[in-house]
């Protein structure tokens, strides 16, 4: 299995433009998490599913900010209008079972400008 | 809420010295127990894990041991390695639903040849 499948790798944006973030989470895995790192505030879960359904938004920062899972083998976190304090690194998960933990992939560098 | 606190960084130690980051937790019920490890640049791995109290998990010498009667799961390891330099974040699971980790704060762990 590639594992976690997360794109782009990096992104630059300028401020007010729309950012997707894509993420193709583990055959099987019937649960996705979308996680914010900064320096500042550490890692942060911002949304996840299960079995496609949307489960948690609270920690979704506002309104600007979107998730969707149309499919199993799918998720997407749109940002938008981006704002420079939206600069972080953002990575997706993906488990089957609260017992086997997650697996992450390698994170998206968000940088706008 | 459920939290998992553990100690503050950077730890900075020398090549084959004995390493503790120490993890301690609440939880309202019997959650399962994680070590991530992350190296720069990259996202979190699964180092290893406890699903219930007493048991150990171990991986690549590193070693936990879920305690429940002092909500603690903290990491050891007998002789560290410069490679062995990365953030460490201790973390819970509980709960249905999609089975939401929490993570610790993360600890910095140096290593010097």
């Amino acid at each position: 299995d590639a594992g976690v499948i997360q794109s782009p790798r990096h992104e630059v944006t300028e401020m007010g433009q729309e950012v997707t973030l894509r993420c193709k989470p583990i055959s099987g895995h019937n649960s996705l998490f979308w996680y914010r790192q900064t320096m500042m505030r550490g890692l942060e879960l911002l949304i996840y599913f299960n079995n496609n359904v949307p489960i948690d938004d609270s920690g979704m920062p506002e309104d600007r900010f979107s998730a969707k899972m149309p499919n199993a083998s799918f998720s997407t976190l749109k940002i938008q209008p981006s704002e420079p304090r939206d600069s972080a690194v953002y990575f997706c998960a993906s488990n089957q079972d609260r017992g086997f933990g997650y697996t992450f992939g390698s994170g998206t560098r968000l940088t706008v400008v | 809420g459920d939290s998992v606190t553990q100690m503050e960084g950077p730890v900075t130690l020398s090549e084959e010295a004995f390493l503790t980051i120490n993890c301690t937790y609440t939880a309202t019920g019997y959650p399962s127990l994680f070590w991530y490890v992350q190296y720069p640049g990259e996202g979190l791995q699964l180092l290893l894990k406890a699903t219930k109290a007493d048991d150990k998990g171990s991986n690549k010498g590193f070693e936990a041991t879920y305690r429940k009667e002092t909500t603690s799961f903290h990491l050891e390891k007998g002789s560290v390695q410069v490679s062995d330099s990365a953030v460490y974040f201790c973390a819970l699971s509980e709960g249905t639903g999609g089975f939401k980790t929490i993570f610790g704060a993360g600890t910095r762990l140096f290593v010097k040849a």
